[in-house]
């Protein structure tokens, strides 16, 4: 089977540097995505990491390590439109023809004043 | 911007009755999804769609569902006999060659009472 795990909530002042670690367990692992969504709406995507390292769009970056099966968002300059549900998602070997993503639970990102 | 546009955005419905879902995938993507996400939970998939067939579905859509594109923009998903715990927001995504990058509509929240 797969599996994902992040944590459930994190709470962050604006200005402020967040990390939401992403965990997985899958086979034939083909990359990671994350999705951003505010409440009521629909998932945004953020970013997509394939290879080991760091992607960085604006004050958004993703990282993956294959090896330790983990990934993270880092979002910088926190604003308060940041706060929102954000979900990591794999992709599957089996499914590079596809586009199917099996995400996670999410976590819930407060930002404060 | 283009935009996957869903109708309706509220369904609701008695138990055992047909639905259908309806959405508008961008224009020139080739690659379609269904996705459901019941309140408060993680985004699941339900099926993807290629070429005029099912790619990939998951093991929650059984015979009770199927999907459609009737017309060069329409992409339907069908409930035969909805049942109580079919209750959640259904969004419809679609992508085009960057298949890990996923466009979702703002969803269909169908209530089956």
């Amino acid at each position: 089977g797969q599996s994902l795990e992040q944590p459930s909530e994190v709470t962050a002042v604006e200005g402020a540097i967040v990390q939401i670690n992403c965990t997985y367990q899958t086979s034939g692992f083909y990359g990671l995505s994350w999705y951003q969504q505010h409440d009521g709406g629909a998932p945004t995507f953020l970013s997509y990491n394939a290879l080991d390292g760091l992607e960085e769009t604006g004050r958004f970056s993703s990282f993956l390590s294959r090896s330790d099966s983990y990934g993270y968002l880092l979002l910088q300059e926190l604003q308060m439109k940041d706060s929102a549900s954000y979900f990591c998602a794999v992709r599957r070997e089996g499914s590079s023809n596809t586009g199917k993503l099996i995400f996670g639970q999410g976590t819930t990102l407060q930002v404060k004043p | 911007e283009p935009e996957v546009t869903q109708t309706p955005s509220h369904q609701v419905t008695q138990m055992g009755q047909e639905v259908i879902l309806r959405c508008v995938p961008i224009s020139n993507h080739l690659y379609f999804y269904w996705y459901r996400q019941i309140l408060g939970q993680k985004v699941e998939f339900l099926v993807s769609f290629y070429n005029n067939e099912i790619s990939e579905k998951s093991e929650i859509f059984d015979d009770q569902f199927s999907v459609e594109r009737p017309d060069g923009s329409n992409f339907t998903l069908k409930i035969r006999s909805t049942k109580l715990e079919d209750s959640a927001m259904y969004f419809c995504a679609s992508s085009g060659e960057t298949k890990f990058k996923l466009f979702f509509g703002s969803g269909t929240q169908l209530s089956v009472l």
